[in-house]
């Protein structure tokens, strides 16, 4: 079964703080990975995916991540996170047969 | 260009009820998806259509139905209603694997 976890329920962090968000993926097949984010009063929109290529992948906003097959693993990262960066982010995976599964999100924090 | 749109915004029903859900995807997009989502946890994959068809199902009663228009907007049908049926529903159209969503309806089981 297709299965995605997210580690951290709830992260807060001062601004110009690092941020690692921590995504598992468990599926037999070929997977394509994104991060979703919602900000407070807003749609969920996409920030970034991962398809095939270059492992690491760029989003909006000046985050990235890093997609490692070995370990199942698609974490989002930001050097320096800004108080805008409130929100509220989902891994998701979707497989090539069109279901998808979304982690049960972290709330991201940041303080002023 | 006008993004996904879902009406009603909000809805309480009584259980064993029914309720029809709408959903109108953004401009030539084909697919569109359902979602629930419960407070505290990540959108739950219900079905998705694409062309008029059936294309993936989730892990939901047979309760739960949708169909896709001839103009790709979507209703989802919720029959039988229970308290556990409150949450967020979510739409979703896109384009290749991408999701764009709609701002969803919440719907409250009383």
């Amino acid at each position: 079964a297709q299965s995605v976890s997210q580690h951290n329920h709830h992260v807060i962090l001062s601004e110009a703080a690092s941020l690692e968000l921590g995504c598992n993926y468990s599926y037999g097949g070929t997977v394509n990975l994104f991060w979703y984010v919602q900000y407070p009063g807003q749609h969920l929109q996409l920030l970034l995916k991962y398809f095939s290529g270059d492992p690491l992948v760029k989003g909006i906003k000046g985050f990235e991540a890093e997609f490692i097959k070995s370990k199942f693993s698609f974490n989002l990262r930001k050097p320096s996170v800004q108080w805008s960066d409130t929100a509220e982010y989902f891994c998701a995976v979707i497989s090539n047969a069109g279901k998808s599964t979304f982690g049960d999100g972290t709330t991201l924090t940041v303080k002023p | 260009d006008a993004g996904v749109t879902q009406s009603p915004t909000h809805l309480i029903k009584t259980r064993g009820q029914q309720v029809t859900l709408r959903c109108s995807p953004i401009s030539g997009h084909k697919s569109v998806s359902w979602y629930q989502q419960v407070l505290g946890q990540g959108p739950q994959f219900i079905f998705q259509y694409y062309e008029k068809e059936e294309r993936g199902r989730g892990n939901f009663p047979d309760r739960f139905s949708a169909r896709q228009f001839p103009n790709y907007s979507s209703e989802l049908n919720v029959n039988a209603l229970l308290l556990g049926d409150s949450a967020l529903y979510l739409c979703a159209s896109s384009w290749g694997e991408r999701l764009y969503f709609g701002p969803g309806t919440r719907l409250t089981v009383t």
